[in-house]
């Protein structure tokens, strides 16, 4: 079946514009996550989802930063007021549910101007 | 001191070599054990899946977990030149822990044909 997708692939934008990131777990999926990579770092867990609640957004690095899964599906990661260091890859991944294996996505490439 | 240490490379070795790829850790409460990899602009792959101390093997892929040294460690044997991406380490407490990844920077493997 489809593995997880993210949209856009890449986004450019200017510091201080806000961006939405989407990702689309795979089907049947309960658990989805968001990690950020920068260059030359392993990627750095910002928030879990278990359906529709957050369950763990202990990794999000401050209040820019905001996430939502309404639906227990597809998840938007927004952030708000963006700055220079936001400038990373944003990874998705989901699990079947709590504990199991995560597979990734793609990633979005997020550059700030 | 980060959570994870992984030796970031590069590490370059010839077609057919036996590579061996290690992450030393502080946080006794991890108990699963994972190595990812990844290749250039791509998302990261499940390579193996260990939990707690011992040894998996999954064709040319063996995992070892050596918990009282806090130390893990990836075998590659009879190396390919497809097998040159970046192998990342990732860790998970059990139970009612956290339930983002704990990963390392990852190690860039160059397998020269």
């Amino acid at each position: 079946g489809a593995g997880v997708s993210q949209t856009p692939s890449n986004k450019v934008t200017e510091k201080g514009k806000y961006v939405e990131l989407r990702c689309d777990p795979i089907s049947g999926h309960t658990a989805l996550y968001w990690y950020r990579q920068s260059l030359g770092q392993g990627p750095e867990f910002l928030i879990y989802f278990q359906g529709t609640g957050a369950a763990d957004d202990s990794g999000l690095p401050n209040d820019r930063f905001f996430a939502v899964r309404p639906e227990g599906s597809v998840s938007t990661l927004k952030i708000q007021r963006t700055e220079r260091g936001d400038s990373a890859v944003y990874l998705c991944a989901s699990s079947f549910s709590r504990g199991e294996t995560q597979y990734f996505g793609p990633g979005t490439r997020l550059l700030v101007l | 001191q980060k959570e994870v240490e992984q030796d970031p490379g590069p590490l370059s070795v010839p077609e057919g070599a036996i590579v061996s790829l290690n992450c030393t850790y502080s946080n006794s409460a991890f108990q699963y054990f994972m190595w990812y990899r990844q290749y250039s602009r791509k998302g990261p792959e499940l390579l193996m899946y260990t939990y707690s101390s011992g040894n998996k093997e999954d064709g040319r892929f063996t995992a070892q977990v050596d918990k009282s040294s806090k130390y893990i460690s990836l075998f590659i044997r009879d190396s390919q030149p497809s097998d040159s991406a970046t192998y990342l380490c990732a860790m998970r407490e059990s139970g009612g822990g956290a339930d983002g990844l704990t990963f390392g920077k990852g190690t860039h493997l160059i397998i020269q044909p």
